[in-house]
């Protein structure tokens, strides 16, 4: 059975630390996503990445992706509130079809 | 700036009852798909289409019946609406499919079943 794990599910932190979201997924694929969902809000797309060792970064987010490990990684530097949000990984396995993770929630305090 | 168009937003359904989930977009996308959100679950895909006339199921297709007549619309059917059915529907869209893009959502419809 195919599974996306992420972990941690819940991160609280403070303002200006730094800290790694981790996915783990069970099956091979070279095209992984990431999204961020406000509360009570739809889904926005971070990054798509596309290929082994690919590695994007937006302000204060950046993604990598190791398709032999099976294991992306969201890595936030010097958090600010803004960024409390919940993050999902998805995988696509077979085209078309995306597998999410469970999401992370992150709470930065003040 | 349309994007994404659900309807309903909110829904209350008794046992037993049907009814259908609109999604509309309008980027001439030919990817579309349907998700349910659950707590502590992520998103499960219910199903996708990439075109106009052809459907495939995805993790948890059943109780849901859908049709791609139009490439604009990708309506969501309960046939016999059941408690386990209660959820956060969304309807997401995406240009292509090599490289597959990021998909676009739609806002959500949340549904109660009683």
């Amino acid at each position: 059975e195919l599974k996306v794990e992420q972990n941690p599910l819940f991160l609280s932190m403070q303002e200006g630390k730094n800290y790694t979201i981790y996915c783990n997924y069970s099956t091979t694929s070279d095209r992984l996503y990431w999204y961020r969902q406000d509360p009570g809000k739809s889904l926005e797309s971070l990054f798509v990445l596309l290929s082994n060792g690919a590695v994007k970064q937006e302000g204060r987010l950046m993604a990598s992706l190791d398709t032999k490990a099976r294991l992306s990684t969201l890595h936030i530097t010097a958090a600010v509130h803004d960024l409390s949000a919940t993050y999902f990984c998805a995988v696509d396995y077979v085209t078309g079809k995306l597998i999410f993770g469970q999401g992370t929630t992150l709470q930065v305090k003040p | 700036n349309a994007g994404v168009t659900q309807t309903p937003k909110f829904q209350v359904l008794k046992t037993g009852q049907s009814m259908t989930l609109q999604c509309a977009q309008d980027m001439n996308h030919e990817y579309m798909s349907w998700y349910r959100q659950d707590p502590g679950m992520g998103l499960r895909l219910i199903h996708y289409s990439v075109g106009a006339g052809i459907t495939d199921q995805g993790e948890v297709p059943n109780g849901y019946n859908v049709s791609r007549s139009t490439t604009e619309d990708f309506p969501l059917r309960l046939l016999s609406a059941a408690p386990s059915q209660t959820s956060v529907y969304f309807c997401a869209s995406s240009e292509g499919l090599s490289p597959f893009q990021p998909q676009h959502f739609g806002d959500g419809t949340r549904l109660s079943i009683l």
